[in-house]
């Protein structure tokens, strides 16, 4: 059974960073691009960014792009998201989510994780 | 850049009939690459969808999709009581990749 376990949200103040984790298990991790999406409270899916199997290619949103960082540990079963600079638009519940390929090519989702939430206040 | 606009914003229907939602794109989706997704409150979005007409793993046979270019449709042929949700659509064909929809609300009428 495929399992996506987030972690690492909170209560964050507006310019500081948080670094978010997602372990993967139930299939070859290192198999599949990676990806994070978000959604605010009570509002729609945004994608944010994603990467490839071996991190070869990797892409960000226009909204995060140059404060937030994707990586993946193919060893350690996990996904990453540092995020910088965060503003509070960045507030939102923020998904792990399997791509159905290698690459980057196709940008859908076919498992997800719960979400862990990030909120940006002072 | 691609926008997709969801219509209508709500659908209110019972148990028993048939749905029809639909997603309009700015400009033609490269190679049908729209997918479609169900979220239940509190709960992840689950992948229904994907190639336009392709249902995806353990997906009941009720929920079809079609379409090509910039309109397509996502129909539920019956509605159960567990198909009351929110469904997005989703393109990733053209940049920028993996642009959502804003949701249709399924709700019981």
């Amino acid at each position: 059974e495929v399992q996506l376990v987030e972690s690492g949200g909170g209560l964050v103040q507006p310019g500081r960073s948080l670094r978010l984790s997602c372990a993967a298990s139930g299939f070859t991790f290192d198999d599949y691009a990676m990806h994070w999406v978000r959604q605010a409270p009570g509002k729609g899916l945004e994608w944010v960014s994603g990467i490839s199997w071996n991190s070869g290619s990797i892409g960000y949103a226009d909204s995060v792009k140059g404060r937030f960082t994707i990586s993946r540990d193919n060893a350690k079963n996990s996904l990453y998201l540092q995020m910088n600079s965060l503003r509070a638009e960045d507030t939102a519940l923020y998904y792990c989510a399997k791509g159905v390929g290698s690459s980057l090519v196709l940008y859908y989702f076919d498992y997800w994780g719960q979400g862990t939430l990030v909120t940006v206040s002072s | 850049e691609i926008v997709l606009t969801q219509s209508p914003g709500t659908l209110s229907l019972s148990p028993g009939e048939r749905a029809t939602l639909s997603c309009r794109a700015s400009q033609s989706v490269s190679s049908s690459y729209l997918a479609w997704y169900q979220q239940k409150p509190g709960q992840a979005p689950r992948l229904l969808i994907y190639g336009a007409s392709s249902r995806a793993t353990g997906i009941p046979d009720r929920f079809s999709g079609s379409g090509s270019g910039t309109d397509f449709t996502l129909t539920i042929s019956r509605l159960e009581p567990e198909d009351f949700a929110v469904y997005y659509c989703q393109q990733y064909g053209s940049s920028p990749r993996g642009t959502f929809g804003q949701g249709t609300k399924v709700e019981i009428k």
